[in-house]
């Protein structure tokens, strides 16, 4: 199947300070990628909808000032959690729709931790 | 609007019998349906899809699913269970380029 990455793979962040995590379609190009947060033992919760080019489209309850996304090009979008606090410490998964095969391919996934 | 629902959030078998995982789903409009599969600290691993045609879609690992209009259902099978096929597993809808829609998941265990 079609290879998505995420950097990084883990961090460790203290309170008040920014974090970027990255997403990368590596074998197709994507104009749509999609950030989930997930919780322990729980499925996965959309944040956001990231289109190349435009404004990332947000679900309900998601603080779009808290969580910058950047579409840069049609293989890389990035999350920047700002200003992190505990209560942000999670595991967040990217997930990029290749077109051709009508299907997302989820990244391996960011575990976040702030102290 | 789309849902979906997994019955059963923890599912235990004997290594060598039958998996089975049950997924529902709603739907206003015919979905595209999907199993994908959880290691621990890991993202998720597309098992297989039904988009059009064929009802019933092989995928990896062995395991195959059955897509049943009349019943709403899209439940996945193995014939034999592995110890290896021990995750979670997740059902999700979606149409065109709608975002994925989650069940709750259900994990997998193999008692050997």
């Amino acid at each position: 199947g079609a290879v998505v990455s995420q950097h990084p793979s883990r961090v460790i962040c203290k309170s008040g300070t920014s974090v970027k995590i990255e997403c990368r379609s590596l074998d197709f190009q994507a104009t749509t990628m999609f950030w989930y947060r997930q919780f322990p033992k729980q499925s996965l919760m959309l944040m956001a909808t990231s289109n190349e080019g435009s404004k990332a489209t947000y679900e309900q309850g998601v603080e779009k000032d808290k969580f910058l996304i950047n579409h840069a090009s049609l293989t890389l979008s990035t999350l920047t959690v700002t200003s992190a606090h505990p209560e942000d410490s999670s595991f967040y998964i990217c997930s990029a729709r290749d077109e051709g095969r009508e299907t997302q391919y989820f990244g391996p996934g960011t575990r976040l931790l702030v102290l | 609007a789309q849902s979906v629902t997994q019955l059963g959030s923890h599912v235990s078998v004997s290594e060598g019998a039958l998996v089975l995982l049950r997924c529902n789903y709603s739907s206003s409009v015919p979905p595209y349906l999907f199993w994908y599969v959880q290691y621990p600290n890991q993202g998720l691993q597309l098992l297989l899809k039904y988009t059009t045609g064929a009802t019933l879609v092989k995928g990896i690992n062995g395991f195959e699913a059955e897509f049943k209009k009349s019943e709403t259902s899209f439940h996945l099978t193995k014939p034999s269970a592995h110890m290896s096929d021990a995750a979670e597993y997740f059902c999700a809808v979606s149409k065109g380029n709608t975002p994925l829609v989650f069940g709750k998941g259900t994990r997998l265990s193999v008692i050997a």
